[in-house]
């Protein structure tokens, strides 16, 4: 069975501070997609990211930095210089070859003025 | 990148009345279409899976003839909560996806429900 973790339920930040997310995925798959998606208070999911398991290679666009371990099941999510637009609840995900997307429980970040 | 809308946004119903969600695939065609139940501060949580032209398949726990689901077309599938109670409140989302699109879902902008 495929199974996603957020350990973290909710983060408070200051704005400018760097904050992770940290996404532990168990999967028996070989192939499978990982992703992240930001919900806003609007609750339209907006889509991050997605990463095949054959690809490790770290991830940066702007702000937003990904970092792909298969090594230790993560798919870790690092805002850097936050800012209060960045808060949302954050869900990482998890596909398999013809399944369902198993979300995580999601983390809700806070960033304060 | 595909588009999927749903409609209406938000919908205020009574206690006993039936109300139906559409979500449509604006720019693909959509063999398979998936509808989410999220209650506040909760995860998403998978309600059943829809093929075009198949009954939907339901996951455990999720009232069929309840949440009546169908996908008549490759662009439109809906949910129409039948009977809805209080209990029913919640944000349902749906997404689909496509031919070659084994690993992708596309989400639509999700529907608040509420039921007085």
């Amino acid at each position: 069975a495929q199974k996603v973790t957020q350990a973290q339920t909710e983060i408070s930040v200051v704005e400018k501070e760097d904050v992770t997310l940290d996404c532990v995925y168990e999967t028996r798959d070989t192939t499978y997609y990982l992703f992240w998606y930001k919900q806003p208070p609007s609750g339209e999911l907006v889509f991050l990211i997605r990463r095949n398991s054959f690809d490790e290679q770290n991830e940066i666009s702007g702000r937003y930095s990904w970092n792909f371990q298969k090594s230790t099941s993560s798919f870790n999510f690092t805002i850097t210089a936050s800012q209060v637009v960045d808060s949302a609840v954050y869900f990482c995900a998890l596909s398999g070859y013809g399944q369902n997307f198993v979300f995580g429980p999601g983390t809700r970040l806070s960033v304060l003025p | 990148g595909a588009v999927v809308s749903q409609h209406p946004s938000w919908v205020i119903c009574k206690s006993g009345t039936s109300v139906k969600i559409e979500c449509r695939s604006l720019d693909f065609q959509a063999t398979t279409m998936f509808w989410y139940r999220q209650f506040p501060k909760q995860s998403l949580m998978l309600m059943a899976t829809s093929n075009e032209g198949s009954k939907a398949t339901y996951e455990q726990g999720v009232e069929k003839d309840k949440f009546l689901i169908n996908h008549a077309s490759l662009t439109l599938s809906t949910l129409t909560v039948t009977s809805a109670h209080p209990e029913d409140s919640s944000f349902y989302i749906c997404s689909a996806t496509g031919q070659g699109l084994t690993y992708e879902q596309y989400f639509g902008p999700g529907t608040r429900l509420t039921v007085t």
